[in-house]
């Protein structure tokens, strides 16, 4: 079935390293996918989002590869700081229609 | 900046109480979103409207109902609360069509005895 997945529950790095947080999608009609940020006590927050025409995007210290022959789609924070604690969830919207379909989530711990 | 409100951060109800929670957004948006939240399960849709007195099920719609009276406000109603729905809800809201941006209010735990 439709599902979208992440590898690891929990990542832990050191602060100033890079972070890279993992996803995997099984609907290879997606063309639509998103990251979000929720932060303890707060909603979650986009952060980046990719269509299926690109294989990569980037932004303020983001960036997030798709790979569609595995189906796997990662975020990477740069310099990753202590404000990025939080969980981050990967997303994916089928066909444009009003469904998002969300992963569990990666808690990111950083180590000062 | 949108900005999403949502009536209570916290509430605790009794088994079979009527529970009204409200979201309210500033922006105009078109279309607003109720999901639950669970450890493990991610975001799960419970109903959407994209526009005034519309509204369509999402993927876990029972024992919820909502009500979009007004375009910035939405409201998910349990009809008789149960223990099965002690969740964090979210609300959210986008602009136009389903792919803009969601933006999303800080939650509502819910806890029910």
């Amino acid at each position: 079935g439709e599902s979208v997945g992440l590898h690891l529950p929990t990542l832990s790095v050191q602060e100033g390293d890079n972070s890279i947080i993992n996803c995997a999608y099984s609907n290879s009609a997606s063309d639509y996918f998103i990251w979000y940020k929720q932060e303890s006590g707060k909603g979650p927050q986009f952060i980046i989002d990719i269509r299926s025409n690109m294989d990569k995007r980037q932004g303020q210290r983001v960036t997030v590869l798709l790979n569609k022959t595995v189906k796997h789609l990662s975020l990477q924070i740069a310099a990753t700081q202590p404000g990025d604690s939080a969980v981050y969830f990967c997303a994916e919207n089928p066909g444009g229609g009003f469904k998002t379909i969300f992963g569990a989530g990666t808690r990111l711990f950083v180590k000062a | 900046d949108v900005k999403v409100t949502q009536s209570s951060r916290y509430l605790v109800k009794r088994t079979g109480e009527k529970v009204f929670l409200e979201c309210v957004q500033d922006m105009d948006h078109e279309n607003m979103f109720w999901y639950r939240q669970d450890p493990g399960l991610g975001l799960r849709l419970i109903y959407f409207s994209y526009d005034v007195k519309m509204k369509e099920k999402g993927d876990i719609p029972e024992g919820y109902s909502v009500s979009r009276e007004k375009k910035e406000r939405f409201s998910l109603i349990l009809e008789s609360a149960s223990t099965n729905q002690t969740s964090m809800y979210l609300c959210a809201s986008t602009l136009g069509v389903p792919t803009d941006t969601q933006y999303f209010g800080p939650g509502t735990r819910l806890t029910v005895l």
